[in-house]
């Protein structure tokens, strides 16, 4: 089975704190990607990278970077956390079309 | 700008009973249109997925209907259970892999 791990199943940060949510794939799986998730909104993808050290941004990458120094291995990171990031962290990873979801991260800034 | 438009919000519906999901979009670039589905704590995992030179596929209870003029498809769950309780996404993709998703619809089957 496919398995994609997240650091994290609950985060609580400051304003202003940087924030680094990693995940993790076991499939060697060229293509990850990060999301976040809200109510109403769907899933919107940040960042993805279809090799190790690239990266494309995605719908709303404004506020996150990401690092992919390994394969298996893709980290978002807030630079400076805002209320407004405030959601659920979704990473995923595939081969092709289908896309395996890790369980999420909520992450929470005040 | 949702490239999918995914409707109802939410829907209840009764053991056995049919809840039908609706989505549209505008990009005919798009190749795939998968479905996926989660359950609360968990990541969304896919259900089904539907190419566009076809107009229907079914795999167990689950059936999508696809109309490629209108550029529409829905999902069907047919002679539903509660287990079957969650939030149902449709989305789609051009050969880059990326995925764009609906809003999602939270279904709820009663007993």
């Amino acid at each position: 089975d496919v398995k994609v791990t997240q650091s994290s199943r609950y985060l609580v940060k400051r304003t202003g704190e940087k924030v680094f949510l990693e995940c993790v794939q076991d499939m060697d799986h060229e293509n990850m990607f990060w999301y976040r998730q809200d109510p109403g909104l769907g899933l919107r993808l940040i960042y993805f990278s279809y090799d190790v050290k690239m990266k494309e941004k995605g719908d709303i990458p404004e506020g996150y970077s990401v690092s992919r120094e390994k394969k298996e291995r893709f980290s978002l990171i807030l630079e400076s956390a805002s209320t407004n990031q405030t959601s659920m962290y979704l990473c995923a990873s595939s081969w092709a079309y289908e896309q395996y979801f890790g369980p999420g991260t909520r992450l929470t800034v005040t | 700008q949702q490239q999918v438009k995914q409707s109802p919000q939410s829907l209840i519906v009764q053991k056995g009973g049919i809840p039908i999901i609706n989505c549209a979009y505008e990009n005919t670039a798009f190749d795939y249109f998968p479905w996926y589905q989660q359950f609360p704590g968990k990541g969304p995992a896919l259900l089904i997925a539907i190419r566009p030179d076809v107009s229907e596929k079914k795999e167990g209870r689950f059936t999508i209907s696809f109309n490629k003029s209108a550029k529409q498809f829905s999902l069907h769950i047919m002679d539903s259970q509660p287990g079957d309780s969650a939030t149902y996404f449709c989305a789609a993709s051009k050969d880059d892999y990326k995925l764009s998703f609906g809003a999602g619809t939270t279904v709820t089957v009663r007993a």
